[in-house]
């Protein structure tokens, strides 16, 4: 089992839409849960970073976190072109390391 | 969010040749940096953790000796590919954790990456 697992994708939204982005882990005593866009060619940027359970909002980003079921996700509403990028979901876990998963990639179309 | 400076951005360079990529936390200090590599269509592997004054704590696989790192200050450290190879061709990226971010642990900065093509 992969320790911070994401679908691939790609992803496919209509403009406007809300896109849902997924990510489990499997390490229980992870502590810090992070959502980072990358475009092509380019480095990661952070979008998003959740500490506690809930839901943890930011413009038109809004990270949720269960713990119990492990598992973080992201919505983006109102998705845009410029939003068309791959989504790594990135878990600090022991040892303060942090472990990435493979990136969903989206697609918003016009 | 803080800022992470990774210079050169691209780089090509014939095979037995040695290359250096530097990494530099622009605004704030960091005691430990870590190196990824990402070959296309992955996702970003680590390949060591730089801690400043001390050697660097490299993942499984990773040859010490062909990837060279030294972390001499709190906002600089260095990789060294030494006699690259073209399946050394590949994006290097640095990052940084900024202590002061939210968190337990800060979030971690990455600096816009180093894309090395060995011919």
């Amino acid at each position: 089992q992969k320790e911070v697992e994401q679908n691939s994708g790609p992803l496919s939204v209509p403009e406007g839409a809300i896109a849902s982005l997924n990510c489990t882990y499997s390490d229980r005593g992870s502590q810090s849960f992070f959502w980072y866009r990358q475009y092509s060619g380019k480095s990661p940027e952070l979008i998003m970073s959740i500490y506690s359970n809930g839901d943890k909002e930011d413009g038109r980003f809004t990270a949720q976190l269960n713990k119990a079921s492990q598992y973080v996700s992201l919505l983006i509403r109102d998705s845009q072109p410029s939003d068309s990028a791959t989504y790594l979901c990135a878990v600090t876990g022991g040892g303060n390391k942090l472990t990435f998963g493979t990136g969903t990639q989206l697609k918003v179309e016009l | 969010g803080a800022v992470v400076s990774q210079h050169p951005s691209w780089v090509i360079c014939k095979s037995g040749t040695s290359v250096k990529i530097e990494c530099r936390s622009l605004d704030f200090q960091a005691t430990t940096m870590f190196w990824y590599r990402q070959f296309p269509k992955q996702s970003l592997m680590l390949m060591a953790t730089s801690n400043e004054g001390s050697k660097a704590t490299y993942e499984q696989g990773v040859e010490k000796d062909k990837f060279l790192i030294n972390h001499a200050s709190l906002t600089l450290s260095t990789l060294t590919v030494t006699s690259a190879h073209p399946e050394d061709s590949s994006f290097y990226i640095c990052s940084a954790r900024d202590l002061r971010a939210g968190g337990p642990n800060g979030e971690l900065f990455f600096g816009e990456g180093s894309r090395l093509t060995v011919l």
